[in-house]
């Protein structure tokens, strides 16, 4: 298997614009989850869905900030309008099940940058 | 409010000596906790973990403790090599019944540097 596929590994964009970033999970894994990591918060979780449902939305940011998963195996995170504040690498994870015991494979991260 | 606490940004340690990275909580609820490995321009991958039942677990050259009175928790890697230097991640799991939903939180990550 690839592991978690992630679209695009940079993004420069400036403030106002909308972004969209790509997540294609591990095939059969039945969990995904959105990171997002910055210097000051570390790993935060945003959302994750269960079978492309989304299941705790409470670490998105704000209205700005949405994500879906149309199917098992994509998932976007969008943001609109984007902000300087937004600039971070997102992770995109996925599991088999859900506990402490369930490893989270995670992809290599957009890094998104807002000017 | 961090729930998982990393207070050591940073950590050096000469080739062939021990690593300890140290990790403290304050969730008591947290049932499972693990340590994620990062490399620059890659993904956390997970390196080991512990059940809240047990208070050590190993595995080769790394092993965790858990003390959870303190609610405290270190990874040791013996002996430490320069292939370790990466961005070490401490992260909690709990899954909370009532709200129906699942909690891993992670702490901000130490950067460990093995000096050959």
């Amino acid at each position: 298997d690839a592991g978690v596929i992630q679209s695009p590994r940079h993004e420069v964009t400036e403030m106002g614009q909308e972004v969209t970033l790509r997540c294609k999970p591990i095939s059969g894994h039945d969990y995904l989850f959105w990171y997002r990591q910055t210097m000051m918060r570390g790993l935060e979780l945003l959302i994750y869905f269960n079978n492309n449902v989304p299941i705790d939305d409470s670490g998105m940011p704000e209205d700005r900030f949405s994500a879906k998963m149309p199917n098992a195996s994509f998932s976007t995170l969008k943001i609109q309008p984007s902000e300087p504040r937004d600039s971070a690498v997102y992770f995109c994870a996925s599991s088999l099940g859900i506990s402490g015991a369930n490893v989270l494979t995670f992809g290599a991260g957009s890094r998104l940058t807002v000017l | 409010d961090q729930q998982v606490k990393q207070n050591s940004p940073s950590l050096s340690v000469q080739e062939g000596r021990i690593s300890i990275l140290n990790c403290d909580y304050t969730n008591s609820m947290f049932d499972y906790f693990l340590w994620y490995k990062k490399y620059p321009a890659e993904g956390p991958t997970f390196l080991i973990s512990i059940s809240s039942i047990k208070d050590k677990n190993e595995d080769g050259r790394f092993t965790v403790f858990l003390n959870k009175s303190a609610k405290h928790l270190s990874l040791h890697i013996v002996p430490s090599q320069p292939g370790d230097s990466a961005v070490y991640f401490c992260a909690a799991s709990a899954y909370l019944t009532g709200a129906g939903s699942y909690q891993l939180t992670f702490g901000k990550g130490t950067k460990l540097s093995v000096i050959p």
